[in-house]
């Protein structure tokens, strides 16, 4: 069965420091896809990115990177130089194929605090 | 603006009561989704529909209901049923299955149900 761990509940870091929140998976599939949501105060969940099984590149993004390592089954986000407006929950994501890819499974998110 | 719009904001049912909260979507998406959020916990899907007059069950279904009788609404009804039902909850859509996206799904704003 596929699984998502977040294993950092809450997260408090001073405002420009760097921050890696980690994520590992479970899948037995070949085929999957992971992705990061951001989800601020307001309540909605903002898509941060997407990454298939198959692309084992690493993204940068402004101040976002993401680390993808099928050998360890993790998929890290790293904040560099962190903002107060980056204070907000994380969750990482894993598709689950066996429903045509509308399924998917979320970790339990990882609450990040940067302080002034 | 394009977007999901969930109603009410906050919501209380008394014990025995059914109720339902909104989601009406102007994305033009054919898929739908609700999920429900614990504390800790993460987002578990509860029902999803890839179009109209059409929905599945998620992982959390028994004690909820919904119904697709126009592509951009999906109401969601929490019955008497759903013993613990004090949650978040988030509507979602997408145009199709969000691995094919790089926009996988837009969310709501959530709605937050209390029990009396």
């Amino acid at each position: 069965a596929q699984k998502v761990t977040q294993a950092q509940t809450e997260i408090s870091v001073v405002e420009k420091e760097d921050v890696t929140l980690d994520c590992v998976y479970e899948t037995r599939d070949t085929t999957y896809y992971l992705f990061w949501y951001k989800q601020p105060p307001s309540g909605e969940l903002v898509f941060l990115i997407r990454r298939n099984s198959f692309d084992e590149q690493n993204e940068i993004s402004g101040r976002y990177s993401w680390n993808f390592q099928k050998s360890t089954s993790s998929f890290n986000f790293t904040i560099t130089a962190s903002q107060v407006v980056d204070s907000a929950v994380y969750f990482c994501a894993l598709s689950d194929p066996n429903t045509g890819g509308f399924k998917t499974i979320f970790g339990a998110g990882t609450r990040l605090f940067v302080k002034a | 603006d394009g977007g999901i719009t969930q109603s009410p904001k906050y919501l209380f049912r008394k014990e025995g009561q059914n109720v339902t909260l909104s989601c009406e979507q102007n994305l033009n998406h054919d898929a739908m989704y609700w999920y429900r959020q614990d504390p800790g916990q993460g987002l578990r899907l509860i029902y999803y529909s890839q179009i109209v007059n059409d929905f599945q069950k998620g992982d959390i279904a028994e004690g909820y209901s919904v119904s697709r009788e126009k592509k951009e609404s999906f109401p969601l009804t929490v019955t008497s049923a759903q013993k613990n039902p004090t949650a978040f909850y988030l509507c979602a859509s997408s145009i199709e299955a969000p691995v094919f996206l790089n926009q996988p799904q837009h969310f709501g704003d959530g709605t937050r149900l209390s029990i009396l």
